[in-house]
């Protein structure tokens, strides 16, 4: 089984711009997690969807959104990019079920400038 | 409070030793505790797990002890091997808005030397 896979690896960025990031999940998988990781702050949780749903939120500004298809791939932007932006996005499946283990991706890699 | 405060933030053993590394909560909403192992270049994969309810798991060679008193949990190693080099994770999973929010530790960087 493919695990979860995250497209681009690597984006460098300026300061104003926009983003996209995009995560396929495991085949099945319904619920599609996003988190930040920067050394400093660790994993931050971004937001889940779940069947096209947007079913939590973390505590970040509304420049960092996200929406889920219908085959359960997710894509996350970020616009009016800033330098604090600078992180590894993570994305993680599972089936959405009650503890339900976290599969995540290998991240996408943002510089911004 | 959602927050899980872990701690060493790094831990360097030699082959063979124990690392331990401990983990902190407050929200005893918190019903599920999983750990997560990551290699550099990685995301983070599931190591281990545990609910409130029991004391102590073990899998291979690694063990989870909770106190729920307490609130705090921690992570053993037996034997350590110099593959086990990574970053590890704790998290506790928190229940909010009908879906599950999991909230990670800092992280602890484990460095087993030959």
């Amino acid at each position: 089984k493919a695990g979860v896979t995250q497209t681009p690896r690597y984006l460098i960025k300026t300061r104003g711009q926009q983003v996209t990031l995009s995560c396929s999940p495991i085949s099945g998988h319904r619920s599609v997690s996003w988190y930040q990781q920067t050394p400093g702050q660790g994993l931050q949780f971004l937001f889940e969807y779940f069947s096209e749903t947007q079913r939590n939120k973390g505590n970040f500004p509304g420049r960092f959104s996200g929406r889920q298809f219908s085959n359960s791939r997710s894509e996350m932007n970020v616009s009016t990019l800033e330098l604090g932006d600078s992180a590894l996005y993570l994305c993680a499946s599972s089936s959405g079920h009650n503890n339900s283990p976290l599969h995540f991706g290998n991240g996408t890699r943002l510089t911004v400038t | 409070q959602q927050q899980v405060k872990q701690s060493p933030q790094s831990l360097i053993v030699q082959k063979g030793g124990i690392p331990i590394i401990n983990c902190a909560y407050e929200n005893t909403a918190f019903d599920y505790f999983p750990w997560y192992q990551q290699f550099p270049g990685k995301g983070p994969a599931l190591l281990i797990a545990i609910r409130p309810d029991v004391s102590e798991k073990k899998e291979g060679r690694f063990t989870i002890s909770f106190n729920k008193s307490a609130k705090q949990f921690s992570l053993h190693i037996m034997d350590s091997q110099p593959g086990d080099s990574a970053t590890y994770f704790c998290a506790a999973t928190i229940t909010q808005g009908g879906s599950e929010k999991l909230v990670f530790g800092k992280g602890t960087k484990l460095t087993v030397n030959p």
